[in-house]
Order: structure tokens, then sequence, then C-alpha cells
């Protein structure tokens, strides 16, 4: 079993609508949670970082950290097209040095 | 963009030669890492670098040798390609231990034939 788990999808939704992004986990020791895009052919970049449970929100952006149930979740509101991307998360232990990624979900937003 | 440099971009090499690809920062990071991407697996983290001379390895380093003899370079080397090493490789920068913000270069594709 893989220490990170997530649909790869693909996922489509239509523009507006809300899209929910999950990543389940077995690793207890995890405390830092990050989602990074990753447009075709290009590196993966940082939406935005959690530290243990809770919310976080950044824009149109909201990532929500469930410790208890090992489960982590991003969510866009107002989907755009230029929000078509693959969408992976990532986590860190204190002081494990590397990260550890799910296998990304592919997101694509219809005009 | 963070200031991290992958070279070259597009390699098509021949089973069974070296290659080494190269990372180049000028954020002055003190952790570096090399991963590779393939379908199905995500980022599978290869090897990393905590320092000068400082370096670990990752969940799939066999076949991959890396050196850091700067802070601003790290190099990673397939001793003798083989076509399971057909990948997109990525590296990536971070100044903290937890990797809270770590920068990822554009990659590099390799094909071995």
């Amino acid at each position: 079993q893989k220490e990170v788990e997530q649909d790869p999808g693909p996922l489509s939704v239509p523009e507006g609508a809300i899209v929910s992004l999950n990543c389940t986990y077995s690793n207890s020791a995890f405390q830092y949670f990050m989602w990074y895009r990753q447009y075709s052919r290009k590196g993966p970049e940082l939406l935005m970082y959690t530290y243990s449970s809770g919310n976080k929100e950044d824009g149109r952006f909201t990532a929500q950290v469930d410790k208890s149930s090992k489960y982590i979740s991003l969510f866009i509101r107002d989907s755009q097209p230029s929000d078509s991307a693959t969408y992976l998360c990532a986590m860190s232990a204190q002081g494990a040095q590397k990260l550890v990624f799910g296998q990304g979900t592919r997101l694509t937003i219809n005009p | 963009d963070a200031g991290i440099t992958q070279s070259p971009r597009h390699k098509v090499t021949e089973t069974g030669t070296p290659v080494t690809l190269r990372c180049h920062q000028t954020e002055n990071h003190r952790y570096m890492y090399w991963y590779r991407q393939d379908p199905g697996h995500g980022l599978r983290l290869i090897h990393y670098s905590y320092g000068v001379k400082d370096t670990d390895k990752g969940e799939v380093s066999d076949g991959y040798s890396v050196s850091r003899s700067k802070t601003e370079d790290f190099l990673l080397t397939l001793e003798s390609a083989t076509s399971s090493q057909t990948s997109v490789y990525f590296c990536a920068i971070s100044d903290n231990i937890m990797n809270t913000e770590a920068f990822f270069g554009q990659g590099t594709r390799l094909t071995v034939v």
C-alpha cells in the first residue's frame, strides 16, 4: 500500500463549478501537507501548504486537513479553464527531509 | 519564479551509456532533490542533498548516483542507462527541512533507446 493515495482521475467539470480534490495517507507522522499544480510539460508549482489539522484559504483555493481521518482536501471555487492541470498532494514529517507525493489528479475545467 | 535551471531539457541516449543531468540554483537553498515522474507513480524521490557533499538515497536510487560539490549545483548520473530509466526528471530545492516551500525545475525528458 502506498503511503499517500490520490485518485488519478481524470476529473472533468464545467466552468464555475466547485472542485474537490482529495488524498488519504497512512503515515501518522505526516505534519506538513502541500498541494502542487502541474501544467502539461511543466514542473510542479506550490499552491499552498498547511501545518497539522485545519483549514487554509488563499483566494479561490481552500486546503483542509483532517489528521484524525488521515485525509486532506483541496477545494477550488469558481473554477476556471486555466485551472485545468494535474494537482499533486505532498506530505512530510517533522525532520524527514523529503516529501511523499500522491500520484496526482488530472483536472479539466470545460468552458 | 525560483532560480532553478535543469539541463539538458531533452535527451535521447542509448542503453548502457552514462548520462549526467544538471540542476543549478541561484537561491542558495540548502536542500536539493532529484525526482522522477512516471505515469501511475507520481513523483518519486531518487536522491537528495542536505548540504555540500552531503547526500542520501531516496526510494528509487538504484542505478543512480549524485554529487554536490557546490551549493548551487546538484548532478544526477545514470551510471549505465536502461530503458526503465526513460522518464521525466525533476530537480527541486528547498530552504527548510520540512519542504514546506519546495520549488521545482522545468524537468528533463530523458529517453533511453
